[in-house]
C-alpha cells in the first residue's frame, strides 16, 4: 500500500530534550515536506527537501533540524524542544513539489 | 511570510446543495494551488490542484476556479454529501518547493 508513515503518532517530551520524528514514504518521491498544524494558523511548512542531500528551509525553520540521506526517509529533529513547539506535525511526499502531496498521519508532540 | 486565507472559517449546506469554499492568496508569484480535505484525526488529503496558467479545473464533484486578477481560488462541491464533511484548504506553491496554506473552511453537511 502506498503510504507515508509517521513515527512516534504521540510524544509527549521535556523541554531540551532532544528528539526525532520519522517519516518514510514507500512511493519512490523525490519531494519531501515537513508541516506544522496549530489552531486558527493551518499548516505552516518547515523544512522541504527537492531530492536526497537536498533540503531547505521553509516557512518556520528556527528550532528544527532535517535530514535526507535517503531518498524514502525525511526525519524531523528537535535538537532542544520548547513548549512553543508543542503542535501536530505531518510529513508529506509527491513526485514533485508540482504534484499531488500525499500526507502522513500526523504526530501530535506536547513539550512540557 | 505569504497570506492565504479563507473568506469564511465555517460553512453549512443541505445535502445534495452545492458547495462553495473561497481562499484569497497574496503571492502573484505562486504558480500551483491546491485544494485539501482534512478529516477529523486524519492528515490532509488531495483533491484538485489547478496550475497558474489555467482558470479553471474540473474533477469528479469537483471544480476549482483561479481568477488571478484579484487572487481569488474557490472550490465547487457539487451534489455536496455527508461525507464531504471536513475542514477544507487552499494552499498557494511557489517554485514547486514552498507551500502556504490557509486556515481552513470547516464544511458541515446538513442530512
Amino acid at each position: 500500500e502506498a503510504q507515508v508513515t509517521q513515527n512516534p503518532r504521540y510524544l509527549i517530551t521535556v523541554t531540551g530534550k532532544k528528539l526525532t520524528v520519522t517519516c518514510s514514504q514507500n512511493m519512490n518521491h523525490e519531494y519531501m515536506s515537513w508541516y506544522r498544524q496549530d489552531p486558527g494558523l493551518g499548516l505552516r511548512q518547515i523544512y522541504y527537501s527537492m531530492n536526497v542531500e537536498v533540503t531547505d528551509k521553509g516557512d518556520v525553520p528556527e528550532g528544527y533540524k532535517v535530514s535526507r540521506k535517503e531518498k524514502r526517509n525525511f526525519p524531523l529533529i528537535l535538537e532542544s524542544p520548547s513548549p512553543n513547539q508543542t503542535s501536530l506535525y505531518f510529513c508529506a511526499s509527491s513526485f514533485s513539489g508540482v504534484n499531488e502531496q500525499f500526507f502522513g498521519p500526523g504526530t501530535r508532540l506536547t513539550v512540557l | 511570510g505569504e497570506s492565504v486565507g479563507l473568506h469564511l472559517p465555517t460553512l453549512s449546506v443541505q445535502e445534495g446543495d452545492n458547495s462553495i469554499i473561497n481562499c484569497a492568496y497574496s503571492n502573484s508569484a505562486s504558480d500551483y494551488f491546491i485544494w485539501y480535505k482534512q478529516e477529523s484525526g486524519k492528515g490532509p488529503q488531495f483533491i484538485i490542484d489547478i496550475r497558474s496558467n489555467m482558470d479553471k479545473r474540473q474533477g469528479q464533484r469537483v471544480t476549482v476556479l483561479l481568477n488571478k486578477t484579484v487572487k481569488h481560488l474557490s472550490l465547487q462541491i457539487a451534489a455536496t454529501q455527508p461525507g464531504d464533511s471536513a475542514v477544507y484548504f487552499c494552499a498557494e506553491g511557489v517554485a514547486g518547493n514552498q507551500f502556504y496554506f490557509g486556515t481552513g473552511t470547516s464544511l458541515t453537511v446538513i442530512p
